[in-house]
């Protein structure tokens, strides 16, 4: 079975720290996502990222940036974190080609103070 | 208007019946349409594609309306296990992004 691994399952940081969200599969996809996902406003796409070193905005990549040194592994990074930033994040990932199958991790909750 | 919007519920339906709902997307360039369920507190997985032609699994059904611009999701002897968040998702026209709506809860009663 595909693994989408996010290393925290629950985070809590200050106004303006830095933070580095995580994100792992196993399975060599080329395609890696994060979303957020707000109640009543649904999973957002923030960025994406279709290979190595690359990167692509999403719908609401204002105030995060994403690094992708490695095929197994997507970074999604708050620079100076605010508290609009409290939400459920969610990494996926895919085999690629466009409309294929998401495999979600677990979500990190994030709540910012 | 939302790209993709589905009533959020709740729908609140008995063991054994049957239950449908709809999602609408507006634009007309979209390519592909799947319905997704997530439980509570857990992430969304796939549960189905939805064809052209329509496409039917066990207890599930899916169609596609391109003249109306919308998917549907009809389940049939529903069970408790059904109960979830069901989420329409639209793979956009030209740029390969999917567009998720904002799910529609449905809690299956004993």
């Amino acid at each position: 079975d595909v693994k989408v691994t996010q290393s925290s399952r629950y985070l809590v940081k200050r106004t303006g720290e830095k933070v580095f969200l995580e994100c792992v599969q196993d399975m060599d996809h080329e395609n890696m996502f994060w979303y957020r996902q707000d109640p009543g406003l649904g999973l957002r796409l923030i960025y994406f990222s279709y290979d190595v070193k690359m990167k692509e905005k999403g719908d609401i990549p204002e105030g995060y940036s994403v690094s992708r040194e490695k095929k197994e592994r997507f970074s999604l990074i708050l620079e100076s974190a605010s508290t609009n930033q409290t939400s459920m994040y969610l990494c996926a990932s895919s085999f690629g080609g466009g409309g294929e199958k998401l495999f979600f991790g677990s979500g990190t909750q994030l709540s910012v103070l | 208007r939302k790209e993709v919007e589905q009533d959020p519920g709740p729908f609140n339906v008995p063991e054994g019946a049957t239950v449908a709902f709809n999602c609408t997307y507006s634009n007309s360039a979209s390519q592909s349409f799947f319905w997704y369920r997530q439980d509570c507190r857990k992430e969304p997985k796939l549960l189905m594609s939805v064809y052209s032609s329509g496409n039917e699994d066990g207890r599930f059904t899916a169609q596609l309306n391109r003249a109306s611009q919308y998917i549907s999701l009809l389940i049939r002897d529903s069970k408790l296990s059904d109960s979830a968040t069901y989420l329409c998702v639209v793979l956009r026209g030209g740029n390969e992004k999917l567009t998720f709506g904002t799910g529609t809860r449905l809690t299956i009663i004993p």
